[in-house]
């Protein structure tokens, strides 16, 4: 089953912008996490935001949960060509301890 | 610090062959987790473990099984492969919420 899906699923940009990628959900969750995936590499984690957090930070992460609209942004600032990667968030569809992961947005930094 | 280790990374199979993948979780962690990513796809959940029992089961086929042993290793076996079995799988491992990947098998049936 499909829970996340991200958007944009591309998104194209120039060393040193900003970079905004949002995940939507179905179900309830009591947390979502977002990973980084290197061209057919495996899963890194970057981030864990709990259902009761509003906005967590991690160096030049920031990442925002609204329950209400089911909904979480991850912002990537001062990107650099080494971010370029597929970015997933990932949920815990209702509870559950298995991960449901969206689609993915497909991250270029241009040098 | 130590990570997943999935073995091996890569392999190669025939149609209807059978197929062993193996995973070493992080030390002290008691869940694993069987991911399979297709290309161009999210990955998908295939089962899990908790303290070497089966503890959640997503799309897995029936000719799939897998275990986790009493040193917490976990094996995916595969059988009658089939051309739609090529895949990226990931074994997982966690002792709380987050689940730390390893690198992959990629899978690839001809």
């Amino acid at each position: 089953s499909q829970q996340g899906e991200e958007d944009p699923q591309a998104l194209s940009i120039q060393e040193g912008e900003n970079a905004t990628m949002n995940c939507s959900y179905k179900t309830s969750i009591n947390n979502l996490q977002w990973y980084r995936q290197n061209s057919g590499r495996g899963l890194v984690h970057l981030i864990l935001i709990r259902s009761n957090e509003r906005e967590k930070h991690s160096g030049r992460l920031r990442v925002t949960l609204d329950t209400s609209k089911k909904s979480s942004s991850l912002l990537i600032t001062a990107s650099r060509a080494a971010d370029t990667a597929s970015y997933f968030c990932a949920t815990d569809e209702g509870g559950s301890e298995k991960l449901v992961f969206g689609k993915g947005t497909k991250l270029t930094v241009n040098p | 610090a130590a990570g997943v280790i999935q073995s091996p990374r890569h392999l190669i199979k025939e149609k209807r062959e059978t197929a062993t993948l193996k995973c070493y979780p992080i030390p002290r962690h008691d869940t694993v987790y069987w991911y399979q990513q297709g290309p161009g796809q999210d990955p998908q959940f295939l089962i899990s473990f908790y303290e070497k029992m089966q503890s959640d089961k997503g799309s897995i086929p029936d000719r799939f099984s897998a275990q986790q042993f009493s040193d917490y290793h976990s094996e995916l076996n595969m059988s009658s492969l089939e051309l739609g079995d090529s895949a990226l799988y990931f074994c997982a491992s966690s002792l709380g919420i987050e689940q730390y990947f390893g690198p992959g098998t990629r899978l690839t049936v001809t």
